[in-house]
């Protein structure tokens, strides 16, 4: 069965740049989660959707992120112009949906570099 | 809201040996926990979860975790651990009717032969 896929795996940009990130979970999945991996600050989550509605944003850390879901089976993760300390491991996970028992399955990520 | 502390950030253990991770919690009913696996480059991957029921729980690649009501904890374990298990082990907190989980910090596992 195919998993939660992430793209690009690696991304290097300059600073100033817009990035974006692409999601695809597991098909039947009602829930997603955009994480953020960092030594210093661990796993953050960063949002989560429930049937393609944005439920908890509050991890988002400025305006210059965004995320949508426009549909099922795709999520995007935009940073809009992009720093250096926006560089990190991010993660997009993806769930059943329906209550916290439900493991989260996660994807490998997307490693990014912002120059 | 749900909390959940990994005291070790890194343990060494000598391949063979046994293994026990530290997971401790805070949630004022009973929890939903979880334990992942982070290997070099991918993504976690689950190893066990606990509901309610036997409070041992079996996961994959030997793994077992028992949940202490009394000691807020669910401590990860493994009787004889092998050079493929060297990653980094992520305990987690979820509550019923709430679908964000609270990670804790991990805890990187180093096997010396």
């Amino acid at each position: 069965d195919a998993g939660v896929i992430q793209s690009p795996r690696h991304e290097v940009t300059e600073m100033g740049q817009e990035v974006t990130l692409r999601c695809k979970p597991i098909s039947g999945h009602n829930s997603l989660f955009w994480y953020r991996q960092t030594m210093m600050r661990g796993l953050e989550l960063l949002i989560y959707f429930n049937n393609n509605v944005p439920i908890d944003d509050s991890g988002m850390p400025e305006d210059r992120f965004s995320a949508k879901m426009p549909n099922a089976s795709f999520s995007t993760l935009k940073i809009q112009p992009s720093e250096p300390r926006d560089s990190a491991v991010y993660f997009c996970a993806s769930n059943p949906g329906g209550g916290g028992n439900q493991p989260q399955h996660f994807g490998d990520g997307t490693r990014l570099s912002i120059l | 809201a749900q909390s959940v502390t990994q005291p070790d950030i890194h343990i060494t253990v000598s391949e063979g040996a046994s293994l026990e991770l530290r997971c401790n919690y805070s949630y004022g009913a009973t929890p939903y926990l979880f334990w992942y696996v982070q290997s070099p480059g991918q993504g976690l991957q689950l190893l066990l979860k606990y509901f309610s029921g036997d409070t041992l729980v079996q996961g994959i690649k030997g793994f077992e975790a028992e949940f202490k009501r009394s000691q807020s904890s669910f401590n990860l374990r493994k009787p004889s651990v092998h050079w493929s298990d060297a990653a980094e082990y992520f305990c987690a907190v979820g509550a019923e009717g709430y679908q964000k989980v609270t990670f804790g910090t991990g805890t990187k596992l180093q096997v010396i032969p």
